[in-house]
């Protein structure tokens, strides 16, 4: 089993719809869980940062943890071309000077006007 | 403004010749690291550092080799011994937060 699933992509959606993406993980050491942005031929950009469990929320993104499950979500809200992008999820079981992060190996998302 | 510059942003090479990846930072982060990304692969560490003089192996760190003998600066350089060089590479820093990454380097071996 690897250490971070992602949900296969592509997925296409119309504008204005909710968006649902989603990363299981089987480390149960890992505590900062963070969602990145990448658009075509770019670097990642960091959308969210989430430690331990709990929901955070940003414009019309929000972050959901649940430890228990092993199971992470973000979702996008009213969602906009601009949304269209690679998002990937990351998590690390530090947060110290051993701190690396496990990706997902991403989801495409497209929006269609 | 402060940020991460990776170049080349592309790169065509012959199978067998070493290449040299340049990452440059100026936001005084402590640790850097380097990812490689290839389709459907997601994105794998293959060094990082935490500390100028000093970096430890990733995950895929064969056939790659760095150094960091500045703060700013963690070249990465793919050696003929890299079974398959061709791949988005990407550079990270990081203070005590988020990794911030740069714009990447497309490496192309012919």
């Amino acid at each position: 089993q690897k250490e971070v699933e992602q949900d296969p992509g592509p997925l296409s959606v119309p504008e204005g719809a909710i968006v649902s993406l989603n990363c299981t993980y089987s480390n149960s050491a890992f505590q900062y869980f963070m969602w990145y942005r990448q658009y075509s031929r770019k670097g990642p950009e960091l959308l969210m940062y989430t430690y331990s469990s709990g929901n955070k929320e940003d414009g019309r993104f929000t972050a959901q943890v649940d430890k228990s499950s092993k199971y992470i979500s973000l979702f996008i809200r009213d969602s906009q071309p601009s949304d269209s992008a690679t998002y990937l999820c990351a998590m690390s079981d530090s947060g110290g000077s051993n701190y690396k992060l496990t990706f997902g190996k991403g989801t495409l998302l497209t929006v269609n006007p | 403004d402060g940020g991460i510059t990776q170049s080349p942003k592309y790169l065509f090479r012959k199978e067998g010749q070493n290449v040299t990846l340049s990452c440059e930072q100026n936001l005084n982060h402590d640790a850097m690291y380097w990812y490689r990304q290839d389709p459907g692969q997601g994105l794998r560490l293959i060094y990082y550092s935490q500390i100028v003089n000093d970096f430890q192996k990733g995950d895929i760190a064969e056939g790659y080799s760095v150094s960091r003998e500045k703060k700013e600066s963690f070249p990465l350089t793919v050696t003929s011994a890299q079974k398959n060089p061709t791949a988005f590479y990407l550079c990270a820093s990081r203070d005590t937060g988020e990794l911030f990454f740069g714009e990447g380097s497309r490496l192309t071996v012919l």
